[in-house]
Formats: C-alpha cells, structure tokens, sequence
C-alpha cells in the first residue's frame, strides 16, 4: 500500500529533551511538510522539502530542525529551545511543491511534555 | 505565503441536511483544494478545482469557485453522521513555487 506513515502516535518529551518525530512516505513524492496544529487552530508550516537534501523553513521554524537525506523520510527534532512543543503533528508530502496537485497526510504524532 | 479562510467556524446540521462551507482567499491561486480532518487524525484530500474551473462535483460534494470573488463553497448534500470533521481549504498561490498553508477550518457537526 502506498502512503505516509508518521511514528510514534504519541510521545512524550521531558523539559529540556531533543525528540523526533519520524515521516516516511512510499509515494516517490519530491516534496514534504510539517505541520504543527495547537487545539482548535489551524495548521502552521513548521519545515518543507522540495527535494533531496534541500529544506527551507515555514512560518514557525525556532526550536525546530529537519533533514532530507532520502526522498522518502522527513524527520523532524523537537529541540529544548522549543519552548511549547506541545502539540499535534502532521506530516504531509505531495508529487512536486509547486501546490497543484493534493498532499497527502499521515495520521499525526501527538507530542506531550511531562 | 497564502492562506484560506474558512467561514463559518462551526456548523451543526441534523442528519439529510446540506451543509455549505465557505472559503475566501487573497491573492489570485493556481488552485483550491478541500480536505476533511476527523479528530485526532490525518487530513484526507477531498477534491481539487483549478483556477479555470467554476464548479465540480464528487459524489455528495459540490465545489465552486469564483476568482473574481476570491471564494469558494463546498457542499455535501444529504449530511450522515459520518461526515461530522473539520474541513480546510488550502488555497496554493500561482505563478512559481509556493508552499501550501491552511486556515482555522470549519467544524461540522451531523446530528444523527
């Protein structure tokens, strides 16, 4: 089955702890996102990838960091100086990232801090 | 980078009634998607009209579009329960690459 699987459902993250979240997609898609969606709000660009070892910041990228060193896998590190990381996490990938065609989502990572 | 916004917020409908979403947007688009969010999961694509379309359909779904309004309906005829979800509309911008955004959404709600 082709698709976009986001591991683990849900983390949990002490103060002062680096955690990833893994996104692995199977759809030979160039581009993927991460998002971040807070209760009730919509969802916020953290990181995109165009392509292969090429990433560029969305609008809330601080305390975060990504790396594309294959097509198919997007992790993104919840770093200590992300102070809220609390939160709901998307990863999504579509054919090329010029937005005309659909993306695709995986099934989030719930992200708490105890 | 772009993002649409939904309206309304929230709507709570009885089961076999239609429900209208609305999206706006600023800037001129390549094309307008929908995707339906259930809670706590993923979102699912639903349909996708072009900058040159006015109206498209997908089974119970009706999408319009007008650019000289900058907005955009969804329609789901004849509600079920099962369709009680947020739903977005992401509005990709035209002209190069951009990345897509999404907005608030609007939270449906089917009363059986």
């Amino acid at each position: 089955d082709g698709g976009i699987t986001q591991s683990p459902k849900y983390l949990f993250r002490k103060e002062g702890q680096n955690v990833t979240l893994s996104c692995e997609q199977n759809l030979n898609h160039d581009a993927m996102y991460w998002y971040r969606q807070d209760p009730g709000q919509g969802l916020r660009l953290i990181y995109y990838s165009q392509i292969v070892n090429d990433f560029q910041k969305g609008d809330i990228a601080e305390g975060y960091s990504v790396s594309r060193e294959k097509k198919e896998s997007f992790p993104l590190t919840v770093t200590s100086a992300q102070k809220n990381p609390t939160a709901f996490y998307l990863c999504a990938s579509s054919i090329f990232a010029d937005g005309g065609t659909e993306a695709f989502f995986g099934q989030g990572t719930r992200l708490t801090v105890v | 980078s772009q993002q649409g916004e939904e309206d309304p917020q929230a709507l709570s409908i009885q089961e076999g009634e239609n429900a209208t979403m609305n999206c706006s947007y600023k800037t001129s688009i390549n094309n307008l998607q929908w995707y339906r969010q259930n809670s706590g999961r993923g979102l699912v694509h639903l349909i996708l009209i072009r900058s040159n379309e006015r109206e498209k359909h997908s089974g119970r779904l009706r999408v319009t579009l007008d650019t000289s309004k900058k907005s955009s309906s969804l329609l789901i005829t004849a509600s079920r329960a099962a369709d009680t979800a947020s739903y977005f509309c992401a509005t990709p911008p035209s002209g190069g690459y951009q990345k897509v955004t999404f907005g608030t959404g609007t939270k449906l709600q089917v009363i059986p």
